[in-house]
């Protein structure tokens, strides 16, 4: 039990576009959802809280209109990047949680975004 | 806001010694510590975890001792074996449903 995807695992686009990243939980219903960043060899940067049904808290240093989050359903989260640049270029990985009971997170496998 | 300070960055041993991570977190309102593993390109799996109520935990090869007043925790892995070779995160939060504020973690080497 405790499964959470993400869709695309792997993304390549030209700078100025923007990418939608799904982040689903599959067999829990999750009301927090988190976002993180991860650059190459280090650690994973919490970027915002999503929960369901009202609006995501960045952390500082986040620019929430480059980075849009959706927690339209207890089992979906998306993270839009908006006009991406390369220096977004990025392992973007998702985590849930369920309900408000344990605070176990389970993670997402990561979406790698390459941006040229 | 929660710091999470992690050492060493890099540990190396040879098949069968034991390697220790140690972690060290700033509020003393943190009440939940999880220790993940990461493997190249894949996601954090979480190895162990344990809450302030408790000092230590085990589980077969792995195991974490928590000093809240210190405010420490480390991880403990018992007769490494090559496939243990990763990265190790630590963990904190102070409350159910916040964030995990992660350590920089380590990249523990297991030769044979």
């Amino acid at each position: 039990g405790a499964v959470v995807s993400q869709h695309p695992s792997w993304v390549i686009c030209k700078s100025g576009t923007s990418v939608k990243i799904e982040c689903r939980s599959l067999d829990f219903q999750a009301t927090t959802m988190f976002w993180y960043r991860q650059f190459p060899k280090q650690s994973l940067m919490l970027m915002a809280t999503s929960n369901e049904g009202s609006k995501a808290t960045y952390e500082q240093g986040v620019e929430k209109d480059k980075f849009l989050i959706n927690h339209a359903s207890l089992t979906l989260s998306t993270l839009t990047v908006t006009s991406a640049h390369p220096e977004d270029s990025s392992f973007y990985i998702c985590s849930a949680m369920p309900g408000l009971g344990p605070d176990t997170q389970y993670f997402g496998p990561g979406t790698r975004l390459t941006v040229l | 806001g929660e710091n999470v300070e992690q050492h060493p960055s890099t540990l190396s041993v040879q098949e069968g010694d034991s390697a220790v991570i140690k972690c060290t977190y700033s509020d003393s309102a943190s009440n939940y510590f999880p220790w993940y593993k990461q493997e190249l390109g894949k996601r954090p799996q979480l190895i162990i975890d344990i809450r302030s109520n408790v000092g230590e935990k085990k589980d077969q090869r792995i195991a974490v001792t928590l000093n809240k007043t210190a405010k420490h925790f480390s991880l403990h892995i018992t007769e490494t074996q090559p496939e243990d070779s990763a990265v190790y995160f630590c963990a904190a939060s102070t409350q159910a449903g916040t964030a995990l504020i992660f350590g920089k973690g380590t990249t523990l080497s297991v030769s044979s």
